[in-house]
């Protein structure tokens, strides 16, 4: 069966750093891959999207997200943080052979430290 | 341009009494459309979808029904809410191409008391 696996509740950065948030799958294929933030008392919107060609692909304000086969795995990066990303971030994933429902990871928070 | 409106904001319902909530997309024809139950600490928990008018599957019904009365419309409803159901509620839309990205409303908050 799939599933996402997002091994951080919460991640505290400072503003201005780096940021790198994980994100593990298990799929016996390549599904699509999704990353997603959640502002406070916000829906969720979409941040990026993979399925295939270049590993490294960009999304919104910044982040991006690298997609490596041989480890499973889609992390989340920025390259400088800002106060305003404060939110939760969410991995998703969906696959044809479960009819494309997105199958979610626990989420997770990120702070920003001023 | 797509837009998908939830209604209402927030709530605050007594246990046992009735609830609906509504969810309207315009500017998307035959959409996939998807109900999401989101606990305070974040998991979510998808609950419904339909992908055409009149029919919806079943995820986890937690004593809720869902119904899709129009191809643009979405209503999540119970007639006799629990403590359980409080939390925050979102709707989605889909198309199947690119691998099924969900886009989702603004939320409804509701407080079961």
């Amino acid at each position: 069966a799939q599933s996402v696996t997002q091994p951080d509740a919460r991640v505290t950065v400072s503003e201005g750093a780096s940021l790198q948030l994980r994100c593990k799958y298990s799929s016996s294929v390549t599904p699509y891959l999704f990353w997603y933030v959640q502002y406070p008392r916000q829906g969720l919107q979409l941040l990026l999207k993979y399925y295939s060609g270049d590993p490294v692909v960009q999304g919104v304000n910044g982040f991006e997200a690298e997609f490596s086969k041989s480890n499973s795995s889609f992390h989340l990066r920025k390259a400088s943080v800002h106060w305003s990303d404060s939110a939760v971030y969410f991995c998703a994933v969906s696959m044809w052979d479960s009819n494309y429902q997105l199958i979610w990871g626990s989420g997770t928070k990120l702070i920003i430290k001023p | 341009a797509q837009t998908i409106h939830q209604w209402p904001v927030a709530e605050i319902k007594a246990v046992g009494s009735p609830l609906s909530l509504g969810c309207t997309i315009k500017g998307k024809s035959s959409p996939n459309l998807y109900w999401y139950w989101q606990a305070t600490g974040g998991t979510l928990q998808q609950l419904f979808y339909s992908i055409t008018v009149g029919q919806v599957e079943s995820v986890v019904q937690l004593n809720l029904s869902a119904s899709r009365p129009k191809d643009d419309q979405f209503i999540l409803s119970t007639e006799k809410l629990l403590l359980s159901h409080s939390g925050f509620y979102l709707c989605a839309w889909s198309l199947l191409l690119s691998g099924n990205t969900l886009y989702f409303g603004e939320g409804s908050r509701l407080i079961v008391v």
